[in-house]
């Protein structure tokens, strides 16, 4: 079975532009979240998704923005771009929106690097 | 707010000796516990979760922590080490709720002496 899987892998931005990474769950996972990991750092929580509907929100400016398909995958939108927002962008897929006994799975990321 | 703290950013072990990796929680209640590990430029793999029950937690890769309530603490160990070990350990927290996500601590990484 395939796992979480993101894309792009790597990508190179300019200040002030947009950007969009995307992940599909692993098969059955209804739930997605987004974290962000700066380099020397632990990943940060920014988005939770279920069901197509936000349930949770870490401390990220509204730059930063994302939804979920019906077919459960995700996109993460963050507009503006600045240098700081340069990481490592994981995605994580569960089965239910609460833990209870799920297991998060982590994606292998998205590089972002913002000049 | 819960917290998570690994106090040790680099640890160096020789290969085939034991290994402890500590990290303490804040949290009220009690939480749901992870370690995590990543090598380099990849994604994050699960090596043990704890959620209730038995607290002492076996995992991958031959790895298994402790939860212990009184210490707020949830080291990793493993009795010997190989060099495919080394890496970057997070050890993470979740209160288990539906709007929360996971709270990481900044990492603890490991080198491998041969």
């Amino acid at each position: 079975d395939a796992g979480v899987t993101q894309s792009p892998t790597h990508l190179i931005k300019t200040r002030g532009q947009h950007v969009t990474l995307r992940c599909s769950p692993i098969s059955g996972h209804k739930s997605v979240s987004w974290y962000q990991q700066v380099l020397g750092q632990g990943p940060q929580f920014i988005f939770q998704y279920y069901e197509k509907e936000e349930r949770g929100r870490g401390n990220f400016p509204d730059r930063f923005s994302a939804r979920q398909f019906p077919n459960y995958s995700s996109e993460l939108n963050v507009n503006a771009l600045l240098l700081g927002d340069s990481a490592l962008y994981l995605c994580a897929s569960s089965l239910g929106d609460s833990l209870s006994g799920n297991t998060i799975y982590f994606g292998e990321g998205s590089w972002l690097t913002v000049v | 707010a819960q917290s998570v703290t690994q106090p040790d950013i680099h640890i160096t072990v020789s290969e085939g000796a034991s290994l402890e990796l500590r990290c303490n929680y804040s949290y009220g209640a009690t939480p749901y516990l992870f370690w995590y590990v990543q090598s380099p430029g990849q994604g994050l793999q699960l090596l043990l979760k704890y959620f209730s029950g038995d607290t002492l937690v076996q995992g991958i890769k031959g790895f298994e922590a402790e939860f212990k309530r009184s210490q707020s603490s949830f080291n990793l160990r493993k009795p010997s080490v190989h060099w495919s070990d080394a890496a970057e350990y997070f050890c993470a927290v979740h209160s288990g709720g539906g709007a929360d996500g996971l709270t990481f601590g900044k990492g603890t990484h490991l080198i491998i002496q041969p």
